[in-house]
């Protein structure tokens, strides 16, 4: 079965200090590992796919990576704003089930002024 | 961008009674997907959709139906509504049926009494 470990479950930042959010997964055949923002009260904002060992993909001042058992998402000198749940799940339609996401439970960032 | 519109934000509703929620996607996507989110438990997937008329089971789809009789339109119903299917209902859609990211709707918080 699929599994998707989020950690740390939440972090506290100052404005302006990096760090970085994990996601470790075991799948048998990955398709691909996706990041979402979440805000309270509101659906999941997709942000990255990601598709292999190696890859990278940025926005602002977020970069994803991935590696075969883990992704990171790296949050450098963060703003008020980027406070939000971050959200990450993989796709493995080789394992016989659907083609829906297992998602992780979440990252709850809070990032203060 | 893409658009994914659900007919309700917040729904009451009382046990027993049928329950139907509605997402509208103006992607054109060929796959639509039904999920629930629960505190502690994350997003688990209940139905999804590749094709108009098609459906396919996710991870927990016992109380649950789905209708798709147009591409751009997928309902979740609830044939019995119990109080354990008080959550966060969210619809996404997505252009393939793997490795593409899928775009979630803003959200329905139905609640049972």
């Amino acid at each position: 079965e699929d599994q998707v470990t989020q950690s740390p479950e939440a972090l506290r930042l100052q404005e302006g200090e990096s760090s970085s959010l994990n996601c470790s997964y075991t799948v048998s055949g990955l398709r691909g590992l996706f990041w979402y923002r979440q805000d309270p009260g509101k659906g999941p904002e997709f942000l990255f796919t990601l598709y292999s060992a190696g890859e990278e993909k940025e926005k602002e001042r977020l970069k994803a990576t991935l590696t075969k058992k883990e992704s990171f998402l790296h949050i450098t000198a963060p703003k008020p704003e980027d406070s939000a749940t971050y959200l990450c799940a993989v796709q493995d339609p080789s394992g016989g089930g659907a083609d829906g996401l297992t998602f992780g439970k979440g990252t709850h960032l809070i990032i203060q002024p | 961008d893409v658009k994914v519109t659900q007919s309700s934000r917040y729904l009451v509703k009382r046990t027993g009674e049928k329950v139907f929620l509605e997402c509208v996607q103006d992607m054109d996507h060929e796959n639509m997907f039904w999920y629930r989110q629960d505190p502690g438990l994350g997003l688990r997937l209940i139905y999804f959709s590749y094709d108009v008329k098609m459906k396919e089971k996710g991870d927990i789809p016992e109380g649950y139906s789905v209708s798709r009789e147009k591409k751009e339109r997928f309902s979740l119903i609830l044939e019995s509504a119990s109080t354990n299917q008080t959550s966060m209902y969210l619809c996404a859609s997505s252009f393939a049926r793997t490795g593409t990211g899928q775009y979630f709707g803003p959200g329905t918080r139905l609640t049972v009494t």
